[in-house]
């Protein structure tokens, strides 16, 4: 069945630097790819999203590309802040009849001052 | 003005209750979805409708029961409460199925059974 794959966390590190975090994705057709962020005690917020390949979402200086010759998402920032702390989840979504995201397990990032 | 709104954000209660939590959202979606957070974070799905009319049910235990009044309100009903019932549960919503797009995510109940 269709899966994601994220790399496990906790990922520790000092402010300003280079973030990335490993997303890979079994589907069959064509899904839609998403990172979404938790931030402490809080609800789902979509970070960015690409629907077909070769696409690149970016916000907030976060950005990831969709990759259908190696099934990846990865997401990258270039430089860390404090207030990036948050849990990390990616996700994809075929939509169709059954318009569910399935996500992967969630990388908890944890940036020090 | 917040888009996906649930109540209670926090539920506390005893193992055999019922309880419910309610889902509303302004968007002007026609589908809506509840997902379940484990204790370690894991997201999975448990039910999606579109225009009051339920889509996925991820074989969850029928002691859930999802109803939808009209298409902005989603709600769960949880009969005789377990213990691995304790979890964060979010309401999402999208627009129409097939779209592919962007569900927008409420901040979550978070449920301890005791």
């Amino acid at each position: 069945g269709d899966s994601v794959t994220q790399m496990e966390g906790p990922v520790t590190l000092s402010e300003e630097a280079f973030l990335t975090i490993n997303c890979t994705y079994t589907a069959t057709g064509y899904p839609s790819l998403f990172w979404y962020v938790q931030y402490p005690g809080e609800g789902l917020q979509l970070l960015l999203k690409a629907t077909k390949a070769d696409d690149k979402g970016s916000n907030k200086g976060f950005e990831a590309t969709y990759r259908k010759e190696t099934t990846s998402f990865h997401l990258e920032k270039g430089s860390v802040q404090v207030s990036d702390s948050a849990v990390y989840f990616c996700a994809l979504e075929k939509g169709g009849a059954t318009n569910k995201l399935i996500f992967g397990t969630g990388t908890l990032l944890a940036v020090q001052p | 003005d917040t888009a996906v709104s649930q109540t209670p954000k926090y539920l506390v209660t005893q193992m055999g209750n019922d309880k419910s939590i309610k889902c509303e959202q302004n968007l002007g979606h026609d589908t809506m979805y509840w997902y379940k957070q484990d204790s370690k974070k894991f997201l999975k799905i448990m039910f999606s409708y579109n225009n009051k009319e339920l889509i996925i049910n991820e074989t969850v235990p029928n002691r859930f029961s999802p109803k939808s009044p009209d298409k902005a309100h989603l709600n769960l009903h949880i009969n005789s409460l377990e213990l691995g019932d304790s979890a964060v549960y979010f309401c999402a919503s999208s627009h129409p199925r097939g779209g592919k797009e962007t569900q927008y995510f409420g901040p979550g109940t978070r449920l301890l059974v005791l």
